[in-house]
């Protein structure tokens, strides 16, 4: 079946660490984002990228990165520049990259820094 | 810039009764608009969009929405909510490179 996954699905960190969350997709999409969500908030966007080996800052890009070096794959790395990381985060994918597309998301990885 | 407005942060229903969430957008141009929903803990899931044409759009879950225009607006409706409908609700509006500017959500809570 065709989709995103997200991993890990929890995931701990201590402060000053940095932290890599993974995400794959094999719906042969295009475009890939990441969303950061806090509660009664809606989804903000941190990165995306339209093409491998490019991307571009969204709204709340500061004490993030980034890469995309294969189409399937967009891994967000928190850093420990992020001050306030504990949050619900998305990956989400979509065709083209159009107005138009709809977006497909992954199941989220929940990231608490204790 | 685009922005996406949901009024109500939370609304209660009760099992059977029809169901009306509300949207706003502003958007400078024809928007492309778009229904999610998001159960607790997991990743959001398409349940309408509107590009053209028809008004009136049909999702899934038998959920349906009406774009008007005139009131900048994008409401989503349900006849009759079940009790699986209880989750989080996101009205977004499409914007270049296929990004998507989202509202606040708004919670459903079923009563049986």
């Amino acid at each position: 079946d065709g989709g995103i996954t997200q991993s890990p699905k929890y995931l701990f960190r201590k402060e000053g660490q940095n932290v890599t969350l993974s995400c794959e997709q094999n719906l042969n999409h295009d475009a890939m984002y990441w969303y950061r969500q806090d509660p009664g908030q809606g989804l903000r966007l941190i990165y995306y990228s339209q093409i491998v080996n490019d991307f571009q800052k969204g709204d709340i890009a500061e004490g993030y990165s980034v890469s995309r070096e294969k189409k399937e794959s967009f891994p967000l790395t928190v850093t420990s520049a992020q001050k306030n990381p504990t949050a619900f985060y998305l990956c989400a994918s979509t065709f083209r990259g159009g107005q138009n597309n709809e977006q497909f998301f992954g199941p989220g990885t929940r990231l608490t820094v204790l | 810039a685009q922005s996406v407005t949901q009024p109500d942060i939370h609304i209660t229903v009760s099992e059977g009764a029809s169901l009306e969430l509300r949207c706003n957008y502003s958007y400078g141009a024809t928007p492309y608009l778009f229904w999610y929903v998001q159960s607790p803990g997991q990743g959001l899931q398409l349940l309408l969009k509107y590009f053209s044409g028809d008004t009136l759009v049909q999702g899934i879950k038998g959920f349906e929405a009406e774009f008007k225009r005139s009131q900048s607006s994008f409401n989503l409706r349900k006849p009759s909510v079940h009790w699986s409908d209880a989750a989080e609700y996101f009205c977004a509006v499409g914007a270049r490179a296929g990004k998507s500017t989202f509202g606040d959500g708004t919670t459903l809570t079923v009563k049986p």
